[in-house]
Parts: structure tokens; C-alpha cells; sequence
């Protein structure tokens, strides 16, 4: 199982680009990228997910290197609002089943 | 849409007793997973459905646990009998697609005592 390693914490200034970095070498070559996040005590949020190519929607950007081992999440401007668990994921495919693995994520603070 | 529905919010029950989580999916979707959050062993992957079948239920932790889907816009975890080491937040997603994001539910918070 591709597994992805993130720092446990971070700080991010209100109004200031948030960049969520998360390593995941051992991903194979059909192996998505996805970003969830889960503010206290919700369910988590799907943000945006990607393979190959950079993605942006209406949450954030996702940077992913070209050789896939890593990938960022890009807050443009963070708020209040975005201070949550950020879960970087690879969706193993297993012959024809999909498994989400969640690991620990990273605690994203936005400060005033 | 008002999203994946679960139900109840909160429930609290003796141990040995039976519990029946439930879950509305939004409607078309056609995948529908069960999870599991607990402070130590984080988000858990329990079952998943697709068009009511299910296809991987190699989370459920022991036989006590059970899930059905009897129609495309509801589905049940059940617990029998429960133990306290069942306490946990219990979350339902749906989605249309294998590839899509994920809408999970607001999650169940079992305490069993």
C-alpha cells in the first residue's frame, strides 16, 4: 500500500498562503493524490485530488511533482475557517476495490 | 442536496446491548462507505458498497459487526452485542464515482458504557 508521510503541525498566518506538504514515494503509476480535511468534530471534507497533471478548484491548488513522490496543498489565502486536519491520501486500487488509507495528517492553525 | 444523512447524532447504550447506525447517501450516488474514527487508530475503512453490493468488507473488525444495504438510499452498520471498545465516531460517505471526492456525513458518536 502506497503510504503518505506528513508533518504532524503547522501555523499559517490569516490571510497568507497555506502550503501543506506531503511525501508519498512509494506510489505507484494509477495511484490518485487526494486532500480531505476535517474541522473538529465534523465529518472530512474532500478538497481536491489529482494524478499526474496540477489541479486547482474553488478550495486550493494541488502541486504534484513530476516524478509523484510528493505533492502540496495550496490554501491561496488562508482564513479562520481553514483551521482543520489536512489529510494527504493515495487511493489504493486493489483488483477493482478502492481503499482510502487515512494517516494522521497535519493540524493546520490559522492565526489571527 | 442536504447531503449524507446519518442518524442518530448521539447514542449511548449499555454494553451487550444492540445498536443500529443509519445512513441515507445522496441520491444517485452510487458507492456508499462506512468509517470509523477513534483518537488511537484514527479514520477506519470498515465496508464499502457499490450499487448495494457489498464489495470489500475487510475492515469490519469482528463478526459482532454487520452492514447492509437493502436499496440505494439506505444502508445500516449494526453492532451486536456492543463493548465499550466500540466507542467511536461512526461516519458514512457516498459517492458517484470510484474516483470522485467523497461526501462523508456529520457521524454518529457511540459511547458504550
Amino acid at each position: 500500500d502506497a503510504k503518505t508521510t506528513q508533518p504532524p503541525s503547522m501555523d499559517c498566518a490569516e490571510g497568507r498562503a497555506a502550503n501543506l506538504p506531503c511525501n508519498h514515494s512509494t506510489i505507484s503509476g494509477n495511484e490518485y493524490v487526494y486532500w480531505y480535511r476535517q474541522i473538529h468534530s465534523q465529518g472530512p471534507q474532500y478538497i481536491i485530488h489529482g494524478l499526474k497533471n496540477n489541479e486547482t478548484n474553488e478550495m486550493a491548488s494541488l502541486i504534484i511533482t513530476e516524478d509523484r513522490k510528493s505533492s502540496t496543498l495550496i490554501l491561496p489565502h488562508a482564513t479562520l475557517r481553514d483551521t482543520a486536519v489536512y489529510y494527504c491520501i493515495v487511493r489504493v486500487d486493489l483488483s477493482g476495490t478502492y481503499k482510502y488509507i487515512f494517516g494522521t495528517g497535519t493540524r493546520l492553525k490559522v492565526l489571527a | 442536496d442536504a447531503g449524507v444523512i446519518q442518524s442518530p447524532r448521539h447514542e449511548v447504550t449499555e454494553m451487550g446491548q444492540e445498536v443500529t447506525l443509519r445512513c441515507k447517501p445522496i441520491s444517485g450516488h452510487d458507492y456508499l462507505f462506512w468509517y470509523r474514527q477513534t483518537m488511537m487508530r484514527g479514520l477506519e475503512l470498515l465496508i464499502y458498497f457499490n450499487n448495494n453490493v457489498p464489495i470489500d468488507d475487510s475492515g469490519m473488525p469482528e463478526d459482532r459487526f454487520s452492514a447492509k444495504m437493502p436499496n440505494a438510499s439506505f444502508s445500516t452498520l449494526k453492532i451486536q452485542p456492543s463493548e465499550p471498545r466500540d466507542s467511536a465516531v461512526y461516519f458514512c460517505a457516498s459517492s458517484l464515482f470510484a474516483r470522485d471526492g467523497y461526501t462523508f456525513g456529520s457521524g454518529t458518536r457511540l459511547t458504550v458504557v
